[in-house]
């Protein structure tokens, strides 16, 4: 079975500094790897995604994910935090071989500081 | 444009009560979820459909019930046996088999009184 681990449900983060949100996954076989953002009473739509090609992911609105197999780890990064960016994140796992199921984990909530 | 369609947005109930939470989807997307939502426990699977007339539980199905006879819909009952029914509920399909890119509707919030 597959699963996500993220801490700290809530991130304080100035405005213009980097954005940081970590996820450590378990997975028995080759994982796909995800983030999603849920903005204040709406559906998730997607960040990025890791399938097995290039380690570092680039994603939508400046964010981008570096998939580390020795650390099991896939963090979630941006340089300059905007306003904007203040939603929850939620990083997910599949197993590459399939199952149709994502795991997801529990989520961090950022908070954007002016 | 397409893309899933949940209704109502919110809805109240009173307890005993069954209630239908609708999805609809024209992404002609085979799978479909449902998920529910609690603050601080991220998202937990309660039901998916691979195909039509076919689905599975997933890992919190008690109290709830599903129907997939349409490819473009999945609507979930909330029965009166769902002990801790008051939560937000998402409906989600994949893009192709296995891919994980999972596209989401907006959510309907149920609140029990």
């Amino acid at each position: 079975a597959q699963s996500v681990t993220q801490l700290g449900s809530h991130v304080s983060v100035s405005e213009g500094a980097l954005v940081l949100l970590r996820c450590n996954y378990s997975s028995s076989v080759p994982p796909y790897l995800f983030w999603y953002v849920q903005y204040p009473n709406q559906g998730l739509q997607l960040l990025l995604k890791y399938t097995s090609a290039a380690t570092l992911v680039k994603g939508i609105n400046g964010f981008e994910a570096e998939f580390k197999k020795s650390e099991t780890s896939f963090h979630l990064t941006k340089p300059s935090a905007h306003m904007s960016d203040a939603a929850e994140y939620f990083c997910a796992v599949s197993a590459y071989y399939g199952n149709n199921r994502l795991a997801f984990g529990k989520g961090n909530q950022v908070v954007v500081i002016p | 444009d397409g893309g899933i369609t949940q209704s109502p947005k919110y809805l109240f109930r009173k307890e005993g009560q069954n209630v239908t939470l609708s999805c609809e989807q024209n992404l002609n997307h085979d799978a479909m979820y449902w998920y529910r939502q609690d603050p601080g426990q991220g998202l937990r699977l309660i039901y998916y459909s691979q195909i039509v007339n076919d689905f599975q539980k997933g890992d919190i199905a008690e109290g709830y019930s599903v129907s997939r006879e349409k490819k473009e819909s999945f609507p979930l009952t909330v029965t009166s046996a769902q002990k801790n029914p008051t939560a937000f509920y998402l409906c989600a399909s994949m893009k192709g088999m296995n891919t994980g890119e999972l596209f989401f509707g907006e959510g309907s919030r149920l609140t029990v009184l």
